[in-house]
């Protein structure tokens, strides 16, 4: 069974760098039919789409976060992160990796979540 | 970018009850959407993709239709571990955007 698992702060200063890794178990990062995605939630708030990587390192992001986000994948360690820079108190929300295929380009397995709170 | 919409906002039911959420995009999307049920402080779940297609281990009594703009979920007899909000996402095209999600709660 595929299994995602988020990790990184859970607090993060505002203007700095915030810093997520998924670790995907069950499951090879380097299939060809399939993309990894990061999604987030704000509290009590619907979801966005961040943006995702393709194991070949082919990225796609949101237009209102691609300035600030970067997304990599290292298929050594069959994880994928995410960076958000100059962090504001509207990044916070719970943040959730998830994968998607790539013939109907939905979301079929996610993590858990993990929320992180921009506060200094 | 596509905007989704959804009505209601929020929905009270009663056990048994059929339910039907209504998903609407801003420009033609075909049947690429998908349908996600999501508990509180739990991931989302997809339930349909392709605008109709079953996902894998969920009960039958959910549905979905539709194509071009306009798509509904239907909840055939809700169960007590249907109370959740349930959101619509556009896989047409980048960036991947939800729709604002139905709360679906106890009458």
């Amino acid at each position: 069974q595929l299994q995602l698992q988020e990790s990184g702060p859970g607090l993060v200063k505002p203007s700095e760098t915030l810093s997520l890794t998924c670790t995907v178990s069950g499951g090879s990062i380097s299939s060809s039919s399939y993309y990894w995605g990061w999604i987030r939630q704000p509290p009590g708030k619907g979801l966005e789409w961040i943006g995702s990587i393709y194991y070949s390192g082919s990225t796609f992001y949101n237009p209102s976060l691609k300035s600030r986000v970067t997304i990599s994948v290292d298929t050594s360690k069959s994880q994928f992160s995410l960076k958000v820079s100059s962090v504001t108190a509207a990044d916070t929300a719970v943040y959730y990796c998830a994968r998607h295929d790539s013939s109907v380009w939905t979301f079929d397995y996610w993590g858990q979540g993990t929320l992180v709170t921009v506060s200094s | 970018d596509i905007q989704m919409t959804q009505s209601p906002s929020s929905v009270s039911a009663s056990v048994g009850d059929r339910v039907t959420i209504t998903c609407r995009a801003s420009q033609g999307i075909s049947s690429w959407l998908a349908w996600y049920q999501q508990k509180s402080g739990k991931a989302p779940k997809r339930l349909i993709y392709a605008a109709s297609s079953l996902q894998s281990g969920v009960p039958a009594r959910f549905s979905g239709s539709g194509s071009g703009t306009d798509f509904t979920l239907t909840i055939s007899s809700l169960q007590p571990e249907d109370f959740a909000t349930y959101y619509c996402q556009q896989a047409n095209s980048f960036p991947f955007t939800f729709g604002p999600g139905t709360k679906v709660d106890i009458k």
